[in-house]
């Protein structure tokens, strides 16, 4: 599978502040997941997106399918400590395979 | 509860001995998936199954074997383990492998491995 390039790849924040990260693509892709991870756990599901120019809010978070389909964002706003942790994309083509391209993640410090 | 279960969640294992990770899912997926995650290589795919008897390489494949004799299982099987797989395994199912929100696929808590 591919693998996109998230950016960036670490951040240190304080809490408050709003974050900014995305992912590319050097091929269109149909679906965008954004997930986090915990440390010791598995990915958890934070947004789906489906259609190019999308726009899908959970919360403090927002996420964005770019209308080229070769890029995704992923904002989150007023940060807390408990949004510590790792930041995935995941994008698919369904008209060339069935794999789930991931990005290598987007690790995230907040302090108090 | 809708989820993703593995098992063990800790294995410690020596070098030769085979061994097999158990993962189940109670939302009649279709697709399945096993990852591994590795520090600073991210998620990267091992094997996948659309559906019961239907498995496929992903981009790791070598070293692993895997069986969808249900639709609800999905075992990886490492038949004689070496130090190079030790790591973090997650499997992962989704509705379809059709695009839209079939596409979605929800993670197992993780199984680590140590290989020594």
């Amino acid at each position: 599978g591919q693998q996109l390039n998230q950016s960036p790849q670490s951040m240190f924040i304080q809490e408050g502040e709003d974050v900014s990260m995305n992912c590319t693509s050097s091929s269109i892709f149909n679906t965008w997941l954004w997930y986090k991870q915990d440390p010791g756990e598995g990915p958890v599901l934070l947004i789906a997106l489906y259609k190019a120019g999308e726009l899908t809010s959970n919360g403090r978070l927002t996420a964005q399918f770019g209308i080229t389909r070769k890029d995704s964002f992923l904002n989150i706003s007023a940060s807390i400590p408990s949004d510590v942790g790792i930041y995935f994309c995941a994008g698919r083509n369904s008209n060339s395979g069935y794999a789930l391209n991931f990005g290598k993640g987007t690790s995230l410090l907040v302090t108090p | 509860e809708a989820q993703v279960t593995q098992n063990p969640r800790y294995l410690i294992t020596v070098t030769g001995k085979k061994l097999t990770v158990t993962c189940s899912q109670n939302m009649n997926h279709e697709y399945m998936s096993w990852y591994r995650q590795d520090p600073g290589l991210g998620l990267r795919q091992i094997y996948y199954s659309m559906n019961v008897e239907v498995t496929d390489k992903g981009d790791v494949p070598e070293g692993y074997k895997v069986s969808r004799k249900e639709k609800r299982n999905f075992p990886l099987i490492l038949e004689s383990p070496s130090p190079n797989q030790t790591s973090l395994y997650f499997c992962a199912s989704s509705l379809s492998i059709l695009a839209g929100r079939g596409a979605t696929q929800y993670f197992g808590p993780g199984t680590r491995l140590t290989v020594l």
